[in-house]
């Protein structure tokens, strides 16, 4: 069965710093992985969205990659500002654009002004 | 707009009584899925369904039914037998990408 981990579970930083949240995933065997952020009490807002057969995929100061055959992704925030601050959630989907997403529990971060 | 509309945001449940709640999507897709979340958990699945008229079960579908007459409608209802239905209920529909709702808070009184 899928399991996904995120590390840390919390980051707190200064406003302009750049930051790595890490994810990782068990099987390999995947259709995609996709970023969330979660405000409190709101629901998911998708980030950014890599298919299996990409590396990283990049939206303004957000860049992820995936390393499938290490079972690894991480999302990178250039310059962070205090408006990042929320809860990030992996999740990976599993053999076509139809199945079910496996999640991790999220990295809570603070960024301070 | 398309998306996901999710209601209501806030539901309190009395003991012994049965809710539904509300999920309708205007993306055309075929799949819609809930999920149920807890503070310090990641999301887990409670039901999916991938066309109209079937359904399959989740991670943690015990107390639980849905039903899928619609393909814009996949209502879920928490029944009397879900003995600890506090949480955040969240409804999506993944074409790929995945489009969520804002969720429900369920409460137990």
């Amino acid at each position: 069965k899928q399991e996904v981990t995120q590390i840390p579970a919390a980051l707190s930083v200064p406003e302009g710093e750049n930051l790595v949240l890490n994810c990782s995933f068990t099987d390999s065997a995947i259709y995609n992985l996709q970023w969330f952020r979660q405000d409190p009490g709101k629901g998911l807002t998708s980030l950014l969205l890599i298919q299996s057969s990409q590396r990283e995929q990049t939206s303004g100061r957000l860049n992820a990659s995936l390393d499938k055959s290490s079972g690894r992704s991480t999302l990178y925030i250039a310059a962070s500002q205090p408006g990042d601050s929320a809860t990030y959630l992996c999740a990976v989907g599993g053999y076509s654009g139809y199945s079910t997403l496996t999640f991790g529990k999220g990295t809570m971060l603070l960024v301070s002004p | 707009d398309g998306g996901i509309t999710q209601s209501p945001k806030y539901l309190f449940r009395k003991e012994g009584q049965n809710v539904t709640l509300s999920c309708e999507q205007n993306l055309n897709h075929d799949a819609m899925y809930w999920y149920r979340q807890d503070p310090g958990q990641g999301l887990r699945l409670i039901y999916y369904s991938q066309i109209v008229n079937d359904f399959q079960k989740g991670d943690i579908a015990e107390g639980y039914s849905v039903s899928r007459e619609k393909k814009e409608s996949f209502p879920l209802t928490v029944t009397s037998a879900q003995k600890n239905p506090t949480a955040f209920y969240l409804c999506a529909s993944i074409k790929g990408q995945a489009f969520f709702g804002q969720g429900t808070r369920l409460t137990v009184v």
